[in-house]
């Protein structure tokens, strides 16, 4: 078992519907990363947070660090929001220096 | 646009050569990350150095190598390629272990 698991794997969206993207992990962690890889492979970093909501525009991520879980939320989706998105955990402990655990990634494709 | 720039953005070489993978960090980060992202393996940590120091070594081969110079910029060294090397290189940048990353661009390689 990964310890980093996405749901959905792909996903299937309308222009202008919510959508959510699920992230659960296994490990303890000092902080969570969400990215976005667009079609041209470039990775751009959403959201680090390491307890409670962050909110960014149209983006919302939320973490509960007791479930293991977190959440990427995105409103009145957008074509141009169709993109791989990715979470990454930053485990906790002294060794650990920024050495980021990457979930499967899920594939977002947003349909006009 | 990261901050973080990569070079060169496509290599195409054959096997058994050598490749060098050049990345310079962001103005004023300290932390150099490498990644690589296979069609099969996803995303994977690679190495950390910090100010020059190596401080975390993921699943990278002894066929590779790294370092960091004074002037924080960072090389990736690929030697004795092999077809499954070919994948996507990231490098990423931050303050510190702790702090966001910010991707770079990517290196394409091509082991042919």
């Amino acid at each position: 078992k990964n310890e980093v698991e996405q749901s959905p794997q792909n996903l299937t969206a309308q222009e202008g519907e919510f959508i959510t993207i699920n992230c659960s992990y296994s490990v303890g962690i000092s902080a969570l990363h969400w990215l976005q890889q667009h079609p041209g492979g470039g990775i751009v970093s959403l959201f680090m947070l390491s307890s409670g909501k962050k909110k960014h525009g149209r983006l919302i991520a939320t973490i509960n660090i007791q479930e293991k879980h977190s959440s990427l939320h995105i409103t009145a989706s957008h074509p141009r929001d169709s993109a791989v998105y990715i979470c990454a955990v930053l485990p906790a402990g002294g060794t650990s220096y920024g050495k980021l655990t990457f979930g499967q990634g899920t594939i977002l494709t947003v349909h006009p | 646009d990261s901050g973080v720039t990569q070079t060169p953005k496509h290599l195409i070489t054959a096997t058994g050569q050598r490749v060098t993978l050049r990345c310079s960090p962001r103005s004023g980060d300290l932390s150099v990350y490498w990644y690589q992202q296979s069609l099969d393996q996803g995303l994977q940590f690679l190495i950390q150095y910090y100010n020059g120091e190596e401080r975390a070594k993921g699943n990278i081969l002894e066929r590779f190598s790294a370092q960091q110079f004074p002037d924080l910029h960072s090389e990736l060294n690929l030697s004795s390629l092999e077809l499954g090397d070919s994948a996507l290189y990231f490098c990423a940048s931050s303050v510190g272990p702790s702090h966001e990353q910010y991707f770079g661009p990517g290196t394409r390689l091509t082991v042919t």
